[in-house]
């Protein structure tokens, strides 16, 4: 039982380059979370989907896009990298009737 | 809106010495709130939860948190600290029901433990 598991684990980019996260849960979870950690300020809600097709922003959406692949997969787009991106971010996960989020290891990734 | 402040972004202890973590939080609808521990280079692992049952929550590892209303607080002890607790932890507020994913997070607080 792999849980929640985030590729790549690290990335480096070229400011303007564009990657794709992506996101993978094998514990029947509904609700889909993406997260950036950055030092000082915790981790901030980029987006989520609550249900297979739906999306919605969170509290730090701007520079960034997502898709619901199907139940399993949840993916974060960056389409043209800033160096104010450089942050590690978390996926996680929320089954129904469950009170709490399980997360992934994170991907590490840097804008230069 | 909701917030979370935690005291202190650094805290030190002896080993064997109380570990008190400060959480306070605010929220215009009963909290759920969370504490999460973070292990260098890794992800975020539950140590425990307030859902609006007992005030007193025990969590893993010989953890617990005391929810205080009155006080919006929700910090999180240990009364004796062991080397393998040096660790970032954060406490996390949500809204609950449909929302219990979508965590309002402090800004962490580094634990340190000297021998």
């Amino acid at each position: 039982n792999a849980g929640v598991t985030q590729t790549p684990k690290f990335q480096v980019l070229k400011t303007g380059q564009s990657m794709t996260l992506q996101c993978a849960q094998d514990m029947n979870h509904n609700s889909m979370y993406w997260y950036r950690q950055d030092p000082g300020m915790g981790l901030r809600l980029i987006y989520y989907s609550a249900s297979e097709g739906t999306t919605d922003k969170g509290e730090v959406p701007n520079g960034y896009n997502v898709s619901r692949l199907n139940k399993r997969e949840f993916s974060l787009r960056l389409e043209s990298a800033a160096p104010s991106q450089t942050s590690v971010y978390f996926c996680a996960s929320l089954g129904q009737g469950v009170t709490e989020a399980f997360f992934g290891q994170g991907t590490r990734l840097t804008v230069v | 809106a909701q917030s979370v402040t935690q005291l202190g972004s650094h805290v030190s202890v002896s080993e064997g010495a109380l570990v008190l973590l400060r959480c306070n939080y605010s929220s215009s609808v009963p909290p759920y709130l969370f504490w999460y521990v973070q292990y260098p280079n890794q992800g975020l692992q539950l140590l425990l939860k307030y859902t609006s049952a007992a005030t007193l929550v025990k969590g893993i590892n010989g953890f617990e948190a005391e929810f205080k209303k009155s006080e919006t607080s929700f910090h999180l002890t240990k009364p004796s600290a062991h080397m393998s607790d040096a660790a970032e932890y954060f406490c996390a507020v949500s809204k609950g029901g449909t929302s219990y994913g979508k965590l309002t997070f402090g800004q962490g607080t580094i634990l340190t433990v000297h021998p």
